[in-house]
This record gives C-alpha cells, sequence and structure tokens, in this order.
C-alpha cells in the first residue's frame, strides 16, 4: 500500500490564481481530512470527509472548497489564492472506530506571493 | 472535545526515559486520549492511544491516571530519531472523528 499521497510536494502561486491540491489513499478509508499548517503551530482543520460526496467543514475552512467523489480521492481547493494561505498542507485518512488512527500524507508546502 | 495542556518543549538525554505529560482536566468518559509525533517537515504520526487502561506497544507506553484527568506518554530508550512535536489529543470514539491539534511538545533528544 502506498498510503496517503499528497501532490504537488512544493508549488509557488501568485496572488489571485488558483489550484488543486490532490489526495489520494488505498486503505479504502471512509474518513479524510485536510489540514494545513503555519510555522511553528499546530495543525488546523479545513475540510473532512466522511465518506463518498459527504464533506464538512472544519475550523478553518474559509477560501477553500473540497469534494469527494470517490472513497480515495479528496482534493483541494483554492479559489483566489492570498499570502495568508501559505502554508503547508496536510492530507489525511482513517477508519472510524474505537482504534480509531489518521494517516496522514507527506504535504504539500505551498506558498503565495 | 477536552482541551489539553502540555508544556512547550522538553530535553531528554540519549538512552534515557523521556517522560511527556498532558493534562486533561475535563475528559468526559467517554473520550480517548491520543498521542501523536511530527518528525520535523513530515506529517503527524500516531503514537498510542487509551481509554482508562495504561498501554503499551513497540513504540511507547501511555500512563492514564486514575481519574483520567492526565496522562503520560513514555519512550523508554529515547534516540536522537525521537526528537520530534508531541501532541496529546483527547476525542470521543465513533463520531466524525476529527482530531484538534494543539502546539504539543518539542522533544529534544541530546546525545
Amino acid at each position: 500500500n502506498a498510503g496517503v499521497t499528497q501532490t504537488p510536494k512544493f508549488r509557488i502561486l501568485k496572488i489571485g490564481q488558483s489550484m488543486t491540491l490532490q489526495c489520494a489513499q488505498d486503505m479504502n478509508h471512509n474518513y479524510m481530512y485536510w489540514y494545513r499548517q503555519d510555522p511553528g503551530m499546530g495543525l488546523k482543520l479545513i475540510y473532512y470527509s466522511v465518506g463518498a460526496g459527504i464533506t464538512d467543514k472544519g475550523e478553518v475552512p474559509n477560501g477553500y472548497n473540497v469534494s469527494r467523489s470517490t472513497t480515495e480521492d479528496f482534493p483541494l481547493r483554492l479559489e483566489l489564492a492570498a499570502p495568508s494561505q501559505t502554508s503547508v498542507y496536510f492530507c489525511a485518512s482513517g477508519k472510524q472506530g474505537s482504534s480509531y488512527e489518521q494517516y496522514f500524507g507527506p504535504g504539500t508546502r505551498l506558498t503565495v506571493t | 472535545d477536552a482541551k489539553t495542556t502540555q508544556p512547550p518543549s522538553m530535553d531528554c538525554a540519549e538512552g534515557r526515559a523521556a517522560n511527556l505529560p498532558c493534562n486533561h482536566s475535563t475528559i468526559s468518559g467517554n473520550e480517548y486520549v491520543y498521542w501523536y509525533r511530527q518528525i520535523h517537515s513530515q506529517g503527524p504520526q500516531y503514537i498510542i492511544h487509551g481509554l482508562k487502561n495504561n498501554e503499551t506497544n513497540e513504540m511507547a507506553s501511555l500512563i492514564i491516571t486514575e481519574d483520567r484527568k492526565s496522562s503520560t506518554l513514555i519512550l523508554p530508550h529515547a534516540t536522537l530519531r525521537d526528537t520530534a512535536v508531541y501532541y496529546c489529543i483527547v476525542r470521543v470514539a465513533n463520531g466524525n472523528e476529527k482530531l484538534t491539534f494543539g502546539t504539543g511538545t518539542r522533544l529534544t533528544i541530546i546525545p
């Protein structure tokens, strides 16, 4: 299993541009998440999904959109990029249950200038 | 989910046991204690979790006090590769499974 994969690893955007961060998992997990991590800070939840076709907002959803058309994929869309969105973005997945663990991808480092 | 409090940083000598404390005094009866760590520039990694009883796996041990208001993560023989930020998280099981990360404890293993 590849686990959770994210592309791209790095990206520089100009203010106002848009892009999609890709996330895929091959563990058949029903739960998937997008976090952002600013320098020296903990992770903040942007959006999450409990299954295909179902998404919900996390703590910091403004400026982002998500979709979940399949169990495997959970892309994050940035519209009209702003410098405040400069961050490292992590995707994670997990399987519901009391022994719940989240598995994280390697991250995408995004700079908006 | 209950709020947690951790010291911002700790040092530990290589080969010694690293004991990382976490306070979660408002924890509810159906909330689990989870520990994750984040090595520099990588995604967080699950370490261990527990409800009431002490737990041990190949990475660490988790000691939860009888009143469940605090816990300690123990890395029995710390190595340089254990240098990381350690997050203590409390969450309800079988919900939307969201995890709320604080700022954690930055553990530095000293040679």
